[in-house]
């Protein structure tokens, strides 16, 4: 399993301004995943980060709102620019590792950080 | 429509009940099936996987699966207050490992 860590675990920021989330991995990943939870939503998937490559975003999220870097294999920090209150959620971090309860693969994700914005 | 729908809650039993929380899906193109326990402040977790129709049981935890009806169950026997998270039923798309996600269901069991 991967044991992940995220900074910071909250914050509370005004309109306008932007938040870079730091996660940390203790083992070499090829691939880290952003999801964005919000309150009574499903956990979305906002991009796949690659080291050495630019990320791939999913539908309804772009770079210039939510830039991506991947500097080695057991970093990435996304940042979520020129926030509004609609970006107010929980962000995490995950990546694929072998499974432990019987399957392939499955997604080891970090505790999260709380963003509220106001 | 989206692809894995669950119903939010809250889900309230006391302890000891058996609780089931169900989920239904729309790609028929979902291989395999998973449930992922949430607690509070915390990213989710594996609980447990099921690959084809029928029931998977890991302790006090079943997992079933009706392709025909594109419906997912997670059974909990003798409910726990520690057992109080949010559930959430997720399956990747055919050829990736990535999951589409359910809203979780949140679950409180009381003593």
């Amino acid at each position: 399993s991967a044991v992940i860590s995220q900074k910071p675990s909250r914050d509370i920021c005004q309109r306008g301004t932007s938040l870079t989330i730091q996660c940390q991995v203790d083992s070499q990943v090829t691939m880290m995943f952003w999801y964005r939870q919000q309150p009574g939503q499903s956990l979305t998937l906002i991009a796949t980060a690659n080291q050495g490559s630019e990320a791939t975003y999913e539908s309804g999220f772009v770079i210039d709102k939510f830039p991506i870097s991947r500097p080695n294999l057991t970093f990435s920090t996304l940042t979520v620019s020129n926030m509004s209150p609609e970006d107010s959620s929980i962000y995490l971090c995950s990546v694929e590792g072998p499974s432990g309860v019987g399957g392939s693969y499955e997604q080891y994700f970090g505790p999260g950080t709380r963003l509220t914005v106001t | 429509q989206k692809e894995v729908e669950q119903d939010p809650g809250p889900l309230s039993v006391p302890e000891g009940a058996i609780v089931s929380l169900n989920c239904t899906y729309s790609n028929s193109a979902f291989q395999y099936f998973m449930w992922y326990r949430q607690y509070s402040r915390k990213g989710p977790e594996l609980l447990m996987y099921t690959y084809s129709s029928g029931n998977k049981e890991d302790g006090r935890f079943t997992a079933q699966v009706d392709k025909s009806s594109k419906y997912i169950s997670l059974f909990i026997r003798d409910s726990q207050p520690s057992d109080s998270a949010t559930y959430l039923c997720a399956a990747p798309p055919r050829g990736s490992y990535i999951p589409t996600f359910g809203r979780g269901t949140s679950l409180i069991v009381h003593p």
